[in-house]
């Protein structure tokens, strides 16, 4: 079965730092990979997607992300975080090819120190 | 565009009850899934529907149901409520003909008591 692991539950960086945030997926096929990014009692918005091609893929806000089949991760960086990335992250594997049916990991809350 | 609205933003109910949350796609979109986000979890796929009829279900009881109307807007149905399913519900529209992206609504918290 697939499924999405966020092995950082939580997250504290300093602003300007640069940060990375862990993806791991378990799927038989080349995957369909998401990062979305949710603010204290809102939705989800849509950060990034992979669906072939460049493994490195640009997103909005400054993100980027790559997928590495060897490793089955789709880590999410950032060079410089800025007070307001302070969320949670969730990564997220469209469970069997351009259906939408996304599978979750856990989340990583992002603390951003001044 | 107004995006993917879903009402209401807050519903309170008592253990037995039924519910129903609604969802209004973005525009353009055709297909409408809905996800479960229990408190300090990832969300979890409930169903999808497309052309008015339910394409995929998750691992949710049928005490879980839904509906698509022919303007492409969707309905949450929960019956017999009962405290574990307090959490924010999620729906999210996409266009089957451009691949899955999804969109999500602000979503619906619910609370049940």
């Amino acid at each position: 079965a697939q499924s999405v692991t966020q092995p950082d539950i939580h997250i504290t960086v300093s602003e300007g730092a640069s940060l990375e945030l862990r993806c791991n997926y378990s799927y038989g096929a080349t995957p369909y990979l998401f990062w979305y990014v949710q603010s204290p009692g809102q939705g989800l918005q849509l950060l990034l997607k992979y669906f072939s091609g460049d493994t490195l893929v640009q997103g909005i806000k400054g993100f980027e992300a790559e997928f590495k089949r060897s490793q089955s991760s789709f880590n999410l960086r950032k060079p410089s975080v800025h007070w307001s990335d302070a969320a949670e992250y969730f990564c997220a594997v469209e469970s069997s090819g351009n259906t939408g049916k996304l599978i979750f990991g856990q989340g990583t809350t992002l603390q951003v120190k001044p | 565009d107004a995006g993917v609205t879903q009402s209401p933003t807050h519903l309170i109910k008592t253990r037995g009850q039924q519910v129903t949350l609604r969802c209004s796609p973005k525009s353009g979109h055709d297909t409408v899934s809905w996800y479960q986000q229990a408190l300090g979890q990832g969300p979890q796929f409930i169903f999808q529907y497309y052309e008015e009829e339910e394409r995929q279900r998750g691992n949710f009881p049928d005490r879980f149901s839904g509906h698509q109307f022919p303007n492409y807007s969707s309905e949450l149905n929960v019956n017999a409520l009962l405290l574990g399913d307090s959490a924010l519900y999620l729906c999210a529209s996409s266009l089957v003909s451009q691949g899955m992206s999804a969109f999500f609504g602000q979503g619906t918290r619910l609370t049940v008591v």
